[in-house]
């Protein structure tokens, strides 16, 4: 089963808003990543987050991690068209491993 | 080339048909993993292999699928007898080390699989 929870499931915005995208985990994790994937094939990641580590910046995205809470969000500021895409969320399970747990996913939508 | 490679791009087959699904990693990269998505979901993970280490298997769905990683590069994915539910995409990735170590994970376009 997966791991992840995300929400909204679906988000349109115009271009130039911010757009916030949650996940939550159920179990303890060692990393959490966000990927972004066009046209349901090839993902790309965009960052990654570890246990430790609260809060993480890469150009006009910023994740923050709760593991008190087991969530974590992904911000892209001052959004634009080419942002248009499926995020998600996937996270590492604590201990020796190579598995990614994934959410479902969030559906991004950017009106210019 | 410098990314993950994947082939076929599409592939239809009959049910009852065996497929092979094949991933060129990065080269030098020790992980390789194999993850399926369905249409409008998130991805399932399969199989992953690290080095010389026994996979990771847990993630097959049925012992229809199988999977090979030859000299620690290249892998297939094997399904056996096809059925019309294992029509997804198949995405193959790979990482430096595996996903614990917080390497960043490149991923392939994928190979598109319709049983009808």
């Amino acid at each position: 089963s997966q791991q992840g929870e995300e929400d909204p499931q679906a988000l349109s915005i115009q271009e130039g808003e911010n757009a916030t995208m949650n996940c939550s985990y159920k179990t303890s994790i060692n990393n959490l990543q966000w990927y972004r994937q066009n046209s349901g094939r090839g993902l790309v990641h965009l960052i990654l987050i570890r246990s430790n580590e609260r809060e993480k910046h890469s150009g006009r995205l910023r994740v923050t991690l709760d593991t008190s809470k087991k969530s974590s969000s992904l911000l892209i500021t001052a959004s634009r068209a080419a942002d248009t895409a499926s995020y998600f969320c996937a996270t590492v399970p604590l201990g020796n491993t190579g598995k990614l747990i994934f959410g479902q996913g969030t559906t991004l939508q950017v009106k210019p | 080339g410098a990314g993950v490679s994947q082939s076929p791009s599409n592939k239809v087959t009959e049910k009852g048909k065996d497929v092979e699904l094949r991933c060129d990693p990065i080269s030098g990269h020790t992980a390789l993993y194999w993850y399926r998505q369905s249409l409008g979901q998130g991805l399932e993970f399969l199989i992953y292999f690290q080095g010389n280490s026994a996979p990771d298997k847990s993630g097959l769905p049925s012992d229809r699928f199988s999977a090979e990683r030859t000299g620690g590069s290249v892998s297939t994915l094997t399904i056996q007898r096809t059925q019309q539910e294992d029509s997804a995409v198949y995405l193959c990735a790979s990482s430096l080390e595996i996903a614990y170590s917080g390497n960043t994970i490149y991923f392939g376009e994928g190979s598109w699989l319709t049983v009808v």
